[in-house]
């Protein structure tokens, strides 16, 4: 079975430019989660879906980030503009409903 | 690949020996708690869950021990090999469904 792939696995931008991750989840996984992970820290959540219906989006700082998932299937996460801040890595996670959660490998962000 | 945390908090043990990876959990109303190992580069791997009406449960080398008095839970593994190195996480589920993450522990294994 294909785990949570994503793209890409580095960035590096400029502060204030903006940047795109993708995420395509385990076939047949309902619920998509994106998780924040700062260097030294556990993963935080930033928004889950469910199909393509948001379930939780109360950690996404909604003036700069935003996130959709059209089909119910892959999923898009934005930053726009970036700030130091976030740097960190952002992971997207899937799972059945209220199953385990199975995590992709991440995208290193680095703002300069 | 790229370290995952630089400033966690380090346990180092021989390789054949036993570790104790401790964590405090900080709601007394989650009810399901998961371990998870996070190598360089990786995401987080599930490794072994507990429920909240338990206070042990075991696998394959690896047993959690969860006591809601105090809010602890630990992960223990028998006889540490060196593909045990990594960072690990704990982590808590409330009513909501929602993980929240503790603070990471980085296991090193000396051959």
């Amino acid at each position: 079975e294909a785990g949570v792939a994503q793209s890409p696995r580095y960035k590096i931008i400029e502060k204030r430019q903006s940047v795109a991750f993708w995420c395509n989840p385990i076939s047949g996984h309902a619920t998509l989660y994106w998780y924040q992970q700062i260097l030294g820290q556990g993963p935080k959540l930033l928004i889950q879906f469910q199909n393509n219906g948001v379930v939780d989006d109360s950690q996404l700082p909604k003036d700069r980030f935003s996130a959709e998932r059209l089909k119910g299937v892959d999923s898009t996460l934005k930053i726009q503009p970036a700030k130091l801040e976030d740097s960190a890595v952002y992971l997207c996670a899937s799972s059945s409903r209220a199953g385990e959660q199975f995590f992709g490998p991440g995208t290193r962000l680095t703002v300069l | 690949g790229e370290s995952v945390g630089l400033h966690l908090p380090t346990l180092s043990v021989q390789e054949g020996d036993n570790s104790i990876i401790n964590c405090a959990y900080s709601n007394s109303a989650s009810d399901y708690f998961i371990w998870y190992k996070q190598e360089s580069g990786k995401g987080p791997q599930f490794i072994i869950d507990i429920r909240s009406n338990m206070d042990k449960r075991q696998g394959q080398r690896v047993t959690v021990l969860l006591n809601k008095t105090v809010k602890h839970l630990s992960l223990q593994i028998a006889a540490t090999q060196p593909g045990d190195s990594a960072v690990y996480f704990c982590a808590e589920k409330d009513s909501s469904y929602k993980l929240i993450f503790g603070s990471g522990t980085r296991l090193l294994v000396r051959p």
